[in-house]
This record gives C-alpha cells, sequence and structure tokens, in this order.
C-alpha cells in the first residue's frame, strides 16, 4: 500500500511566519504535487516535482516555494505567511512519468490557519 | 467556461436508490479522466478510472461521452456508506494538465 504522510493535520501560524510544510511518500514514486483545496474552488496545484531537485510552477506558485532534495520527501514553503493562505493542503504522489494515466495517493492533509 | 465543472449538490438520495453524476471538461484534447472520492475532512482517493469503452465495478459505472465530452458517474443500491463528495479529475496530457473539479457531494439517507 502506497503511503504518503504529511507532518501535521493541524496547524495554527500568525501573519508573516515562515511555515514549513512536509510531505513523504514510501512507494519511491517521481512525481509529487502540492495542492490547497478550497470550497467552491476545489483542489489547486501549487507546485510539483517530477525529479529530485526539479519543480515545477502549477496553476498557484505565488507566495510558496518547494523543495526536493530527496526523492521521498517534498516540502512547500510560505516564506511570510498570509491569511489568504488559510486552507487545507493536500500532497500527491504519483509513479508514471508520463504524466498522464497513473493514480495519485494523496497524503492526509494539513489545515493551515494563518491568524 | 471552467476546464472541469460539476454540479456540488448536495444530492440527498434515499438507501437503494441510484444515482448519477456528470461532470463536463472544455479541452477536447483531455486524454484520461478519473473518479475520486473525498470523504468529510479526509484526502482523497481514486474511485476508478474512466475508459473510452465505459467501466463497471460493482455497484458503480463510468462512461466517457467524447463527443459531449463529458463523464459520468452511476452509483447503483446506494448505501449509507456511499455518502461522500466525488471529484471528477480530467488529465489533458503532461503533469501541470490535471484538473480536478470541485466535486459532487452526495448524502445517502436511511
Amino acid at each position: 500500500d502506497v503511503k504518503v504522510t504529511q507532518s501535521s493535520r493541524y496547524l495554527v501560524k500568525r501573519t508573516g511566519e515562515k511555515v514549513f510544510l512536509e510531505c513523504v511518500q514510501d512507494m519511491d514514486h517521481e512525481n509529487m504535487f502540492w495542492y490547497r483545496q478550497d470550497p467552491g474552488l476545489g483542489l489547486r496545484l501549487i507546485y510539483f516535482s517530477y525529479d529530485v531537485k526539479m519543480k515545477e510552477k502549477g496553476d498557484i506558485p505565488e507566495g510558496y516555494s518547494v523543495s526536493r532534495e530527496k526523492k521521498e520527501r517534498f516540502s512547500l514553503i510560505l516564506e511570510s505567511a498570509s491569511t489568504n493562505q488559510t486552507s487545507m493542503y493536500l500532497c500527491a504522489s504519483r509513479a508514471d512519468t508520463s504524466g498522464s494515466t497513473d493514480t495519485q495517493y494523496f497524503g492526509p492533509g494539513t489545515r493551515l490557519t494563518v491568524l | 467556461r471552467k476546464e472541469v465543472e460539476q454540479d456540488p449538490g448536495p444530492f440527498n438520495v434515499p438507501e437503494g436508490a441510484t444515482v448519477a453524476f456528470n461532470c463536463t471538461y472544455s479541452n477536447s484534447a483531455s486524454q484520461s479522466f478519473f473518479w475520486y472520492r473525498q470523504d468529510c475532512r479526509k484526502e482523497p482517493k481514486l474511485l476508478m478510472s474512466v475508459y473510452s469503452s465505459g467501466n463497471e465495478d460493482g455497484r458503480f459505472t463510468a462512461q466517457l461521452n467524447r463527443a459531449s465530452q463529458y463523464i459520468s458517474l452511476l452509483i447503483r443500491d446506494s448505501k449509507l456508506s456511499d455518502s461522500a463528495t466525488y471529484l471528477c479529475v480530467v488529465n489533458s496530457g503532461g503533469y501541470q494538465k490535471v484538473t480536478f473539479g470541485i466535486g459532487t457531494k452526495l448524502q445517502v439517507i436511511p
């Protein structure tokens, strides 16, 4: 069974703080993704990575950065948290390098509140 | 027009009923299609892929209509445990072209 874990289920931070969200997968998947999910907007892709040290911007990368130093770990960084970054953050991984057919496996999510 | 559109619902149906959801997509070049299920406060999980010929898994049937650019999910003999949000996912090629619908909420009532 594929397992994707995220460092925290719930997180409360203050405006301006630097926030790290970590994601680890145990299936040696090449592709990893960070999404945020908001009511009425669905899942939106923030960043993805198709290999170690490789990253690509998704649909809403502003205010975020990522790091992938090891294959199994993909970190999302909020350099200076703002209240509009309050959201559910979901990490996912996928094996297929062609990017079109394989399942994405999601972590349990981190509900981030920025005060 | 949104890339992927779903009726958010909620769909309230009695146990044992048959319910169907549709999902329309705008990109005619879309290549692969999926239905995910998301329980309240949980992560999305793959329910089934949608093939051109249609596919069935127990009480669940998924169909693709390329001419009209929509996919559908049919649930027969609804169970209380089917209550969840069903997300339509469309891949138009490459990593960036995976688009999730906002989901359709199903509530099965005793």
